[in-house]
């Protein structure tokens, strides 16, 4: 089956540092990748919507000068949480959108836990 | 906006027994409706959606336009079955594929 991977899997910087999330279709082809956010004990919040080759767009609320999005290719997007602070530790979830035997899905990954300090 | 509730945060029952996870949502327009489920320690999965009208797992969920409710139910819960429920929503058009999640239900089926 389709598989989407993240990388980290956890992470724990110092405020005021950037970190940056991969995500990763490894074995079909993600025209459209998500990246989502879930607070403990809520439930995901779509952040923004990367599409390859072009500009994230990002769900109202979001800051893109602080969620930095990019979809450099067909099967990996990179979500960088700039001058990271205590508020943006979240889990982060990505999940990827492509054509698998002839069918488009939508896969999750795992999740990056990130906590700042 | 569009917005879906899931009115339960927990629910508990005993293996054999009927299960129904409430799921309402709120669109204007045609939405398509999805379950997903995590299992422990597991990523979010597809459980069903609503456009395959299928049974996956001993699971249904039929969409009611009229009260505006997806419901996912099984007549006999399995032990297997305890994990965390998603109900989702997607608009259709441009937005296919951005999914607005429920609260999620944590279903616990105990033996």
């Amino acid at each position: 089956g389709a598989v989407v991977s993240q990388h980290p899997s956890w992470v724990i910087c110092k405020s005021g540092t950037s970190v940056k999330i991969e995500c990763r279709s490894l074995d079909f082809q993600a025209t459209t990748m998500f990246w989502y956010r879930q607070f403990p004990k809520q439930s995901l919040m779509l952040m923004a919507t990367s599409n390859e080759g072009s500009k994230a767009t990002y769900e109202q609320g979001v800051e893109k000068d602080k969620f930095l999005i990019n979809h450099a290719s067909l099967t990996l997007s990179t979500l960088t949480v700039t001058s990271a602070h205590p508020e943006d530790s979240s889990f982060y979830i990505c999940s990827a959108r492509g054509p698998v035997a002839g069918e488009y899905e939508q896969y999750f990954g795992p999740g990056t836990r990130l906590t700042v300090t | 906006a569009q917005r879906v509730t899931q009115p339960e945060k927990l629910l508990s029952v005993f293996k054999g027994a009927p299960v129904e996870l409430k799921c309402n949502y709120s669109y204007s327009g045609s939405p398509e409706l999805f379950w997903y489920v995590q299992y422990s320690r597991q990523r979010l999965q597809l459980l069903l959606r609503h456009i395959s009208r299928e049974s996956i797992k001993g699971f249904t969920a039929d969409l009611n336009k009229g009260e505006t409710s997806f419901h996912l139910k099984k007549p006999f819960a399995q032990e297997e079955d305890s994990a965390m429920y998603y109900c989702a929503l997607t608009q259709g058009g441009t937005s296919y594929g951005k999914l607005t999640f429920g609260q999620g239900t944590i279903l616990t089926v105990h033996p």
